[in-house]
């Protein structure tokens, strides 16, 4: 069966620094996209990030970096020049074969950016 | 209007009444889903729909009865619902295609409807 294991329930980072946000999969199937989600305490799910299992370069969008190692099954969120607005949920997520198949969640990982 | 509304924001009922949720899409996308996101568990899918046909029912009582009358609006009809099934229902759209490639097919979410039963 499908999985997304985050094992970090919370993280804290000072303001300006950086943070890695962790997540591992697992699958057999060779086809799959992996994405981030960030979610404040308003409850809107913000996409983020999105990975392809073929890609062969890590995505990347603004602050966000996604350190993709397929081998290692891992797929995690680094954070640059962390900012107080990036306090919230961040769920790492899955799907597989095509785009209309349901996203497969983490449990998340509570960021809290200090001043 | 853009992106995925969804309304009531916020709704409390007892558990003899009957409500529905509602969603809109304005993204053009072709599916629609239903998510539950209960307080310490991960989001838990519900329901899909790709081009107004039920694609996936994820073992959810018939309490809660979903209906797409086209790509665009998706409702959650509520009846006889348990303390427990309050939660944040979260509705999300995307566009259908192929993983693992460059596309990103990624769901954009609602706001959500957080739902307290009494």
């Amino acid at each position: 069966a499908q999985k997304i294991t985050q094992t970090q329930p919370g993280m804290f980072v000072q303001e300006k620094e950086a943070v890695t946000l962790d997540c591992t999969y697992d699958t057999s199937d060779p086809s799959y996209g992996l994405f981030w989600y960030k979610q404040p305490s308003s409850g809107e799910m913000i996409f983020l990030i999105y990975q392809g299992s073929y890609d062969q370069q890590n995505a990347t969008e603004g602050r966000y970096s996604l350190n993709f190692q397929k081998a290692r099954k891992s797929a995690n969120l680094v954070i640059s020049a962390s900012q107080l607005g990036d306090s919230a949920m961040y769920f790492c997520a899955m799907t597989f074969h095509s785009g209309n198949t349901p996203l497969v969640f983490g449990k998340g990982t509570r960021l809290s950016v200090i001043a | 209007e853009t992106g995925v509304t969804q309304t009531p924001r916020h709704l409390v009922m007892g558990m003899t009444n009957k409500k529905s949720l509602k969603c809109e899409q304005h993204l053009g996308h072709n599916a629609m889903y239903w998510y539950k996101q209960s307080a310490k568990k991960p989001l838990e899918l519900m329901f899909v729909y790709n081009f107004k046909e039920q694609t996936e029912n994820n073992s959810v009582p018939s309490r809660f009865s979903p209906e797409c009358p086209n790509s665009s609006h998706l409702f959650l009809h509520l009846h006889t619902l348990q303390p427990e099934d309050s939660a944040l229902y979260l509705c999300a759209s995307s566009q259908t295609g192929l993983a693992g490639g460059s596309s990103t097919y990624e769901q954009y979410f609602g706001p959500g409807t957080r739902l307290t039963v009494t």
